[in-house]
């Protein structure tokens, strides 16, 4: 099983729309979770930090199941600016910390 | 606060060419890390830094050397360029050794080596 995996997508959805994402992970041990948003030819940037409780920021709302070992992230009111690639991040304790990254899920969000 | 400044942004080598990528923040961040970015393969840690003078492997290391002499820049070289090492190069960084906090990525370094 790849430490971190997810589904690549695309989904393609009409403004306005809701969509969800999951994201499984291998390791246990991880303590630490992020959702990354990547454009086109542009470096990684955090979206939000995943926490234990579930977290909202705006439009975007993050779960953590550590029985079931996945993430999601959920945005509601999708934006034709939301289209992007999302990449799931786990820390990977056992390699000291580093970052794993997923291979991330392609949104396009149409008019 | 310029962030995290990777240079350059474009570079093509001949197959046997050396050259280095520079990577330099300004966050007084501890821990610095090198990825490539491939199609279909998602981000892979080359190497990292928890600190001044203090360099480890990641997943893909060969063909690459870091080094750390201060903590806000860390150089990725290539020591003889390869076609396979075609991609794209990012820089990152953050507060924690620890892999509990974000990382902060440069704009990245799109290599060619033909």
């Amino acid at each position: 099983r790849k430490e971190v995996e997810q589904d690549p997508g695309p989904f393609n959805v009409p403004e306005g729309a809701t969509v969800a994402f999951n994201c499984t992970y291998s390791n246990s041990a991880s303590q630490s979770f992020f959702w990354y948003r990547q454009d086109c030819r542009k470096e990684p940037k955090l979206l939000m930090s995943v926490y234990s409780s579930g977290n909202e920021d705006g439009r975007f709302t993050a779960q953590l199941n550590r029985a079931s070992q996945y993430i999601s992230l959920l945005i509601r009111d999708s934006k034709l600016s939301d289209s992007a690639t999302y990449l799931c991040v786990v820390n990977s304790e056992g390699s000291q910390g580093n970052l794993i990254f997923g291979k991330g899920t392609k949104l396009s969000v149409k008019p | 606060n310029a962030g995290v400044t990777q240079t350059p942004k474009f570079q093509v080598l001949k197959t046997g060419q050396s050259m280095t990528l520079q990577c330099a923040q300004d966050m007084n961040h501890e821990y610095m890390s090198w990825y490539r970015q491939d199609p279909g393969m998602g981000l892979r840690l080359i190497h990292y830094s928890v600190g001044a003078g203090i360099t480890d492997q990641g997943e893909v290391p060969n063909g690459y050397n870091v080094s750390r002499s201060t903590t806000e820049d860390f150089p990725l070289r290539l020591l003889s360029a390869a076609p396979s090492q075609t991609s794209v190069y990012f820089c990152a960084s953050s507060y924690s050794r620890t892999g509990v906090s974000p990382l902060h990525f440069g704009n990245g370094t799109r290599l060619t080596v033909t």
